[in-house]
């Protein structure tokens, strides 16, 4: 399954709100779409699995929605800390597959 | 605390021969999946295949069948990332991670190692 995000940059400024797009090729099994955030220099990290589950310790100003091939990912209010790139990842089938990200830059 | 903590960078001559590893505390090893993942440099996310240390089964992407061998060491609670003969298109930084529970998904990752092939 292809993963297209977009868009593929998002200016915005710290307490705005974003809104990141994930698109698959065909319908992703179940609901099972995950997020990831990947700071420069860091390791990515879970955000969101099971396209809304939020992953233990991840603040609630991000929220993801969506199914089949939709999903959303939505972070409510920029904190300087949220500029980053993010990716989504299916698991409905294999092989594991990732979208080429967004990066979230200040505008 | 879960911990995945991977080997250090690596500088390596095209053809020769990788082993990288990422060494795992905090949780029982032979209970979850570990993956590895590739991010070239500049690039996305790759999946390059998982591994059951208590199983020792291995799974590949297509991608990277053939490629790479991914094995685990329920001894020493570590798995690892190997290569034959390295190219110079496998330069690129791999992370470990470990899979949730119930799901696909790469729930706590290892920092990451570094291979540069030249």
């Amino acid at each position: 399954i292809v993963l297209t995000q977009s868009p593929g940059t998002l200016s915005l400024s710290p307490g705005e709100r974003a809104t990141l797009s994930c698109r698959a090729s065909q319908s992703v099994s179940g609901t099972y779409l995950a997020w990831y955030q990947q700071r420069p220099g860091q390791t990515p990290r879970l955000l969101i699995y099971d396209s809304s589950t939020r992953a233990t310790g991840i603040p609630d100003r991000f929220s993801g929605s969506g199914s089949e091939t939709d999903f959303t990912l939505t972070i409510s209010r920029l904190e300087p800390e949220d500029f980053a790139v993010y990716y989504c990842q299916q698991y409905g089938s294999s092989p594991l597959t990732f979208g080429g990200g967004t990066k979230v830059e200040i505008k | 605390e879960v911990q995945l903590v991977q080997s250090g960078p690596q500088v390596k001559k095209p053809g020769e021969s990788l082993r990288i590893s990422c060494q795992t505390s905090g949780y029982s090893f032979t209970t979850y999946w570990i993956h590895w993942l590739r991010q070239m440099p500049g690039k996305g996310l790759e999946w390059v295949g998982i591994v059951h240390p208590g199983m020792s089964s291995s799974r590949y992407s297509s991608s990277f069948r053939g490629q790479v061998t991914i094995s685990a060491d329920k001894s020493i609670n570590t798995a690892y990332l190997q290569w034959n003969s390295l190219k110079a298109s496998d330069t690129a930084t791999y992370y470990c991670a470990r899979r949730h529970y119930y799901y696909d998904v790469f729930e706590i990752w290892g920092q990451g190692t570094t291979v540069t092939v030249s």
